[in-house]
Order: structure tokens, then C-alpha cells, then sequence
């Protein structure tokens, strides 16, 4: 089983529509969690931290499940411009992040 | 302004040539990365550093070499070792918290875009 595990997608939605992106981990120790957007070409950069009790941030609202082990990412009233590759990223208790391969998402008219 | 740069953004290789990647910080971070992009696949890590003059292998080290003789900068050299440099070479920086076991997020610098000539 791979350390962490993202659908690749692409998930296409129309604008204005919720979206959500899961991501499982396997190591249990793991105690830092992040989502990062990266567009075509471009370097990824930290879209949100993942809180224990769940965090939003404007649309975007992360959550951890310990239990089942994963993180999720839901986007609400989607835009044009949130067409991205959504990466999560997970630390398994050293400095060494892992980072899933990433989710894509294609936003329409 | 604080970042990360990363020089230059566009690299060719020629056959049997080392070439040598630049990054630099001005974020006062004690940890930098190396990691390597393909088309469509995720990051991996070529070698990390958390202190100065000490670095350490990563995922796919081998045909790659670092140095860390300032905490500001950690270039990344692709040696002719390495078969197939073609990618998007990424590097990052992270800030090292102490007692502390949360972990703090990286900082990207834009890439630097390697090809073979």
C-alpha cells in the first residue's frame, strides 16, 4: 500500500458546484497534514494547513479522520480559477514530508 | 521580499556534462530539499539537509549530488550518472521547530526545468 493515496482524477464540475477530494495515509504515527495547490507547470504552494478539529479558510474547509485515516479537502461554490492539481501532503513524525501524487481538478463554465 | 529562487529556470544537458542546479533562501529556514517532478507524476525527494555541512539522501539520490556550505544555499548538481535528468526540479525550505512534533510546512522555490540537449 502506497504511504499516501490520492484519486488522480480529473474530477470536472461545473462553476458553483462543492467538490471533495480525499486523501488515505497508511502510517497511523503521522501528525502534520496539508493540502497544496499546484497549477500546470508550476511549483505547488500551501494552500491550508489540516487541523485535528477540522479547519476552514473561505470556501475551502479540511478535515482529518484519524480513525480511517485520511484528510479530506471540499471546495464550495467553485471558480474557474480553483483548476488545479491538488496535492495533500503527510508527515509521518520526522521532517520528511510525503506527498500523494496529487488530485486534478477542472472547473467549467 | 522573502523566498526561495531557484537559477536558472531553463536548463539544457548535454550527454556526459554535470550540470549544477541553484537555490537560494532568504527565509531564515533550517531545512531545504531537493525533488524531482515528471509530467503527471508527484514529488519526489532527491536528498534534504537540516543543518548546515550535513545533508542526506532521499528516494532517488543516485546521479545526484548536494552541498550545504550555507544555510541560505543548497545546489543540486545532476551528474552524468544520471540517465534520464529530464523533469522539473523543485526545491523547498521548511522551518525545523524543536521539541515540537508538528511539523511546519515548505516553501517552494518556481522550479528549474532540466532537459537534455
Amino acid at each position: 500500500r502506497k504511504e499516501v493515496e490520492q484519486d488522480p482524477g480529473p474530477f470536472n464540475v461545473p462553476e458553483g458546484a462543492t467538490v471533495a477530494f480525499n486523501c488515505t495515509y497508511s502510517n497511523s504515527a503521522s501528525q502534520s497534514f496539508f493540502w497544496y495547490r499546484q497549477d500546470c507547470r508550476k511549483e505547488p504552494k500551501l494552500l491550508m494547513s489540516v487541523y485535528s478539529s477540522g479547519n476552514e479558510d473561505g470556501r475551502f474547509t479540511a478535515q482529518l479522520n484519524r480513525a480511517s485515516q485520511y484528510i479530506s479537502l471540499l471546495i464550495r461554490d467553485s471558480k474557474l480559477s480553483d483548476s488545479a492539481t491538488y496535492l495533500c501532503v503527510v508527515n509521518g513524525g520526522s521532517y520528511i514530508p510525503t506527498f500523494g501524487r496529487g488530485t486534478s481538478l477542472i472547473v467549467h463554465p | 521580499d522573502g523566498g526561495i529562487t531557484q537559477s536558472p529556470k531553463y536548463l539544457f544537458r548535454k550527454e556526459g556534462q554535470n550540470v549544477t542546479l541553484s537555490c537560494e533562501q532568504n527565509l531564515n529556514h533550517d531545512a531545504m530539499y531537493w525533488y524531482r517532478q515528471d509530467p503527471g507524476q508527484g514529488l519526489r525527494l532527491i536528498y534534504y539537509s537540516q543543518i548546515v555541512n550535513d545533508f542526506q539522501k532521499g528516494d532517488i539520490a543516485e546521479g545526484y549530488s548536494v552541498s550545504r556550505e550555507k544555510k541560505e544555499s543548497f545546489p543540486l548538481t545532476v551528474t552524468s550518472a544520471q540517465k534520464n535528468p529530464t523533469a522539473f526540479y523543485l526545491c523547498a525550505s521548511s522551518i525545523i521547530v524543536q521539541g515540537q512534533m508538528r511539523w511546519q510546512p515548505q516553501h517552494f522555490g518556481d522550479g528549474t526545468r532540466l532537459s537534455i540537449l
